[in-house]
C-alpha cells in the first residue's frame, strides 16, 4: 500500500529555474496539501486542495503555484526558484479536511 | 495568528527512561494532534485529541488535551531505540486540516 508518493526525493536548482514537485495518493482522499519544513520550525502550509477542482492558499503561498490534476494527484510548481525556497517539501492527504494527515516522504530541495 | 510553543526542543535520554514533552498555545484550541517524524521520512500521526481533559494512549505513548485547552502533553514510557525521531504537536481552533498549526518539534535521541 503506497499511501502518498512524492517525486523527486532530492533536487538541486539554480536561482531562476523552474520545477514541478509531483504528489499522488492512493487512499481515495478528497483533500491534499503541500507543506514546507525548515530547520527549527514547524510545518507550514503552502497550498491545499479541499476537494478535486479546488485549491486555496495556505500560510506561505508566495512563489508557488499548484494544480489538482485529478483526485489522486496534486502538484506544486516553483516558477522562478529563489534561495529562500530551499527547504524540505511534504505532500499530505486526508479524508475530507480531516486533521488526520497522511504524509509523503518528502522532497529535499536546494536552490543555489 | 495562532502560535505553538513546543518544549523541550531536544532531549537526550537513556534507553528505558520515560519521556515527557508539551505544547502550549497562545489561544484556545479544539483539536490537538501528535505526529512523529523518522529520519528521512514524513510525519506519521500518533494520537489525536478532541476534548479538553481527554487522555488517550497508543501503546507506550500517552497524550493529554489540557483542561485549559491551551496545552497538550505527550509521554513515552520505557523508551526504546525506535522512539528516536522528531515529535510534532499540531493544534487548531477551527475544523479542517488547513487550519492546523504545527509546533517546532522535539528531537528525541536515545543512548542505548
Amino acid at each position: 500500500n503506497a499511501g502518498v508518493t512524492q517525486t523527486p526525493k532530492f533536487q538541486v536548482l539554480k536561482t531562476g529555474q523552474s520545477m514541478t514537485l509531483q504528489c499522488a495518493q492512493d487512499m481515495n482522499h478528497n483533500s491534499m496539501y503541500w507543506y514546507r519544513q525548515d530547520p527549527g520550525m514547524g510545518l507550514r502550509l503552502i497550498y491545499y486542495s479541499a476537494s478535486e477542482g479546488t485549491t486555496d492558499k495556505g500560510e506561505v503561498p508566495n512563489g508557488y503555484n499548484v494544480s489538482r490534476l485529478n483526485k489522486r494527484e496534486f502538484s506544486l510548481r516553483l516558477e522562478s526558484a529563489a534561495p529562500s525556497q530551499t527547504s524540505v517539501y511534504f505532500c499530505a492527504s486526508s479524508e475530507r479536511s480531516s486533521e488526520k494527515l497522511f504524509f509523503g516522504s518528502g522532497t529535499q530541495l536546494s536552490v543555489l | 495568528g495562532q502560535q505553538l510553543n513546543q518544549s523541550p526542543q531536544s532531549m537526550f535520554i537513556q534507553e528505558g527512561e520515560d519521556v515527557s514533552m508539551n505544547c502550549t498555545s497562545s489561544s484556545i484550541f479544539n483539536t490537538w494532534l501528535w505526529y512523529k517524524q523518522d529520519p528521512g521520512e514524513g510525519p506519521v500521526l500518533l494520537i489525536a485529541l478532541y476534548k479538553a481533559g481527554e487522555l488517550t494512549s497508543n501503546g507506550r505513548l500517552t497524550a493529554q488535551f489540557g483542561i485549559t485547552r491551551k496545552d497538550s502533553f505527550l509521554n513515552i514510557s520505557a523508551s526504546i531505540p525506535s522512539d528516536v525521531g522528531i515529535y510534532f504537536c499540531a493544534g487548531s481552533a477551527f475544523q479542517g486540516a488547513q487550519k492546523l498549526v504545527f509546533g517546532q518539534g522535539t528531537r528525541l535521541t536515545i543512548n542505548p
